[in-house]
């Protein structure tokens, strides 16, 4: 079975300091890995995924297969940067495992 | 139509009642999901559709009955609820294979009594 873990339930930066989510991951297949946000009163939204390898919101993720992990980075926080992350798993089958989250607070 | 649309937004049931939570969206995607995300914790995958076809059931008590009718609707149907039911209940569509991205709906705010 799979799972996601993300050891950080509360993370509290300041504006302007760089940030890291953290995200590991235990599957025996090959994963599909994805970061997804969910802002105040909004629905859950990809933020992005490894498959893309882009950056989105100045924010970057990769994977590194030999420490299964999947952590989220950006250099430098801003204040709307404050919001639920999700970091989640799909199996080639199509079965989604979400971590339990990460809220991420950045002071002004 | 980029969204994924979900109603109602609020339900209040009794333990005897029965009701359905319909999903829908138009973006021609092949695959939908249940989930049941309870206070302050993450989504829990209840089914898949895909293709129209349930392919995956997570164990989920039959109280909860889904249905894909066609390729854009996707109902669950809710018969004997217990009080511990009461959760926010997602919907997502992705495309076609596991690296495409979940569309989330807005999600259904179910309350049993």
């Amino acid at each position: 079975a799979q799972r996601v873990t993300q050891p950080e339930k509360l993370l509290s930066v300041f504006k302007g300091a760089p940030v890291e989510l953290k995200c590991n991951y235990s599957y025996s297949g090959s994963p599909e890995l994805f970061w997804y946000v969910q802002y105040s009163r909004q629905r859950l939204q990809l933020l992005l995924r490894h498959i893309s390898r882009e950056s989105i919101k100045g924010f970057t993720a990769d994977l590194n297969k030999g420490e299964t992990s999947f952590h989220l980075k950006k250099p430098f926080a801003q204040e709307e940067d404050s919001a639920m992350y999700y970091c989640a798993l799909t199996t080639n089958a199509g079965k989604s495992t979400f971590g339990d989250g990460t809220t991420l607070t950045v002071k002004p | 139509d980029t969204e994924v649309t979900q109603t109602p937004k609020h339900l209040v049931m009794g333990m005897t009642n029965k009701k359905s939570l319909k999903c829908e969206q138009h973006m021609g995607h092949r695959a939908m999901y249940w989930y049941k995300q309870k206070a302050k914790k993450p989504p829990e995958l209840m089914f898949v559709y895909s293709y129209e076809k349930l392919s995956i059931n997570e164990s989920v008590p039959s109280r909860f009955s889904p249905e894909c009718p066609n390729s854009s609707l996707l109902n669950l149907h809710l018969h004997a609820l217990q009080p511990e039911d009461s959760a926010l209940y997602l919907c997502a569509s992705r495309d076609r294979g596991p690296a495409d991205t979940q569309y989330f709906g807005p999600g259904t705010r179910l309350t049993v009594l």
